[in-house]
């Protein structure tokens, strides 16, 4: 069974610009999770997908939007990039019901110059 | 953002040696799960926990669900290099959200 899939692994992106970040969740599951990861924040919860439908957001501005897409892939936009949005943003796919054991997928290496 | 505490926050050991680490929270959780995190890579989950007071193994790994659901520990046993990496725990409190740990970076010596 295929793992989660994230794309692209690495991008450089300059300040004011916008970038979409793309996962795919293991086969057969329906919730996706977002987190942003910094050395000195940690695992920030971005926000939550099930079924097409957000079901949780984290505390972050709303230039951090994301969807998904029926066959549950998801995707993640970052607009008008800040300097301080350099991360590593990993994603999590789980089932969504009463399993709630979360797989990451290896992240994309944001980098704002 | 909300963080579970985690400690001790880094340890250097000697190869052999077992690890002791655990994970507090001010909220209780339905669901524990613990990570390790190697550099440039996204976080693979070692072990799950549903019940409190739950101890489950995975080879050399141990871990415990707190009886409060308020913590949680993760026990390595005769560790090796290869365990080198960043050990995270988080909690699922059933809100679409899990909350990580604040990691715990552990070092192994030969």
């Amino acid at each position: 069974k295929a793992g989660v899939t994230q794309t692209p692994r690495y991008l450089i992106k300059t300040r004011g610009q916008q970038v979409t970040l793309s996962c795919s969740p293991i086969s057969g599951h329906r919730s996706v999770s977002w987190y942003q990861q910094t050395p000195g924040q940690g695992l920030q919860f971005l926000f939550e997908y099930f079924s097409e439908t957000q079901r949780n957001k984290g505390n972050f501005p709303g230039r951090f939007s994301g969807r998904q897409f029926s066959n549950s892939r998801s995707e993640m936009n970052v607009s008008t990039l800040e300097l301080g949005d350099s991360a590593l943003y990993l994603c999590a796919s789980s089932q969504g019901g009463g399993n709630t054991e979360a797989f990451f997928g290896q992240g994309t290496r944001l980098t704002v110059v | 953002g909300q963080q579970l505490n985690q400690s001790p926050q880094s340890m250097f050991i000697q190869e052999g040696e077992d690890v002791s680490m655990n994970c507090t929270s001010s909220s209780i959780f339905n669901t524990w799960l613990w990570y390790k995190q190697d550099p440039g890579e996204g976080p693979v989950l070692l072990i799950a926990l549903y019940k409190a007071g739950e101890l489950t193994s995975n080879g050399r790994l141990t871990a415990q669900f707190g009886i409060t659901r308020k913590d949680s520990f993760l026990n390595i046993s005769a560790s090796i290099p290869s365990d080198v990496g960043i050990y995270f725990c988080a909690g699922f409190s059933g809100t679409y959200k899990y909350i990580f740990g604040t990691g715990t970076r552990l070092k192994v010596l030969a």
